[in-house]
């Protein structure tokens, strides 16, 4: 089954504005990693932050994770045409050598 | 680095032929996974190699689906005989080690099956 779940499962916004996107959890994690997967292509890393983290920047990029409540949201600032696309959190567990992915949001930016 | 590279890209194939998917890593990774994309279902894996000896095969969904990785460079997914709702999007992905390290898993294309 799917351990994590995206939130809202679309958004569409305009250019200059701010995306968030949302991820839940079930089990306890090692590590939380966000991926980006434009239309008809493979999926990209983004970021990746560990269960003793509680934020992580990367340029416009801004992770939040809250281990209490097995969340985690994705904030992207200053959204531009080219950040359409769709996004999916996937976390590691203990003992689990491989990642498990949400259904994803999609993120369209008109501008 | 060429990245992770699958074919065929889209295959279009009748109800029952088997099908054969291919994927090579990226030179150097350990972890090999083959995941399956579709709308309903999201990302599903299906197996998980490491130093080529599958170690998660549990997502395969029948026996009409197998893996292979009969070198560091080179893995199969096949399909025999295939059924129009294996139509989907097949992803082969590869990591320096297993995912629970927080490693980074690098996809490739994928392949593009309709079953028909």
């Amino acid at each position: 089954s799917q351990q994590g779940e995206e939130d809202p499962q679309a958004l569409s916004i305009q250019e200059g504005e701010n995306a968030t996107m949302n991820c839940s959890y079930k089990t306890s994690i090692n590590n939380l990693q966000w991926y980006r997967q434009n239309s008809g292509r493979g999926l990209v890393h983004l970021i990746l932050i560990r269960s003793n983290e509680r934020e992580k920047h990367s340029g416009r990029l801004r992770v939040t994770l809250d281990t209490s409540k097995k969340s985690s949201s994705l904030l992207i600032t200053a959204s531009r045409a080219a950040d359409t696309a769709s996004y999916f959190c996937a976390t590691d567990s203990q003992g689990y050598s491989t990642l498990t992915f949400g259904k994803g949001t999609m993120l369209l930016v008109s501008p | 680095d060429a990245g992770v590279i699958q074919s065929p890209r889209h295959e279009v194939t009748e109800m029952g032929q088997e099908v054969t998917l291919r994927c090579k890593p990226i030179s150097g990774h350990n972890s090999l996974f083959w995941y399956r994309q579709t709308m309903m279902r999201g990302l599903e894996l299906l197996i998980y190699f490491n130093n080529n000896v599958p170690i998660d095969d549990s997502g395969m969904p029948e026996d009409r689906f197998s893996a292979k990785m009969p070198n560091a460079s080179f893995s199969t997914l096949k399909i025999q005989p295939s059924e129009p709702r294996d139509s989907a999007v097949y992803f082969c992905a590869s990591s320096l080690a297993g995912a629970n390290s927080g490693n980074t898993i690098y996809f490739g294309e994928g392949s593009w099956l309709t079953v028909v």
